[in-house]
């Protein structure tokens, strides 16, 4: 299974932009890089999903790598609701219903 | 609205009893997942569904169990023979897609 390596926790100050990466060197090909985050006490959030190309959405953007080994997920003006906990994931068992493996993640504090 | 329902949101049971966790979805997913998450620590997988009447053991199943009667319905029970049963337990969904899991927002259990 791959495994993700992310850094403990990180500080971003609230307007600027948020860069949180994610190693991940032994991703298969057909392994999807997925993004949650989860606020103290309540189930994590859905936020990204990618395989090769940057994807961007109405919360995020996830930029991979061209070799697919890391990735960094840009919360592009961070407000004090988005400090929690974030989790980059590789989808294991690639596209079909494949179980997330959750590891420590990086406690993202955001400070006015 | 769509949504996954956890119930009850604390709950909390003698040593030594067993006691079942009542998760619920209206999303017509097909898989089924139940985590397990400690204090400052990351979700560790239970027990997965991704069919009715089909479940696997995740990492850590001992002193768990589970049934699934129903595509809607997932029960985690925890048992006498769980070591160390307090804990916050999360259950999600997901269709056999890219999509990612849909959380519910969790059971707090406590055994005294």
């Amino acid at each position: 299974d791959a495994k993700t390596t992310q850094p403990t926790s990180m500080d971003c100050a609230e307007g600027r932009a948020a860069n949180l990466p994610c190693n991940h060197s032994t991703i298969s090909g057909n392994e999807y890089v997925y993004w949650y985050r989860q606020i103290h006490s309540q189930g994590p959030q859905y936020i990204i999903h990618g395989l090769k190309n940057n994807e961007t959405n109405e919360m995020a953007s996830l930029i991979i790598t061209e070799d697919r080994k890391s990735s960094t997920l840009i919360l592009p003006h961070a407000t004090l609701r988005d400090t929690a906990v974030y989790y980059c994931i590789v989808r294991v068992g690639g596209n079909q219903g494949g179980k997330l493996i959750f590891g420590q993640g990086t406690e993202l504090s955001v400070k006015p | 609205d769509g949504g996954i329902t956890q119930s009850p949101k604390y709950l909390f049971r003698k040593e030594g009893q067993n006691v079942t966790l009542s998760c619920e979805q209206n999303l017509n997913h097909d898989a089924m997942y139940w985590y397990r998450q400690d204090p400052g620590q990351g979700l560790r997988l239970i027990y997965y569904s991704q069919i009715v009447n089909d479940f696997q053991k995740g990492d850590i199943a001992e002193g768990y169990s589970v049934s699934r009667e129903k595509k809607e319905s997932f029960p985690l029970t925890v048992t006498s023979a769980q070591k160390n049963p307090t804990a916050f337990y999360l259950c999600a969904s997901s269709s056999f897609s890219n999509d990612g899991y849909t959380f519910g927002s969790g059971t707090r259990l406590t055994v005294v």
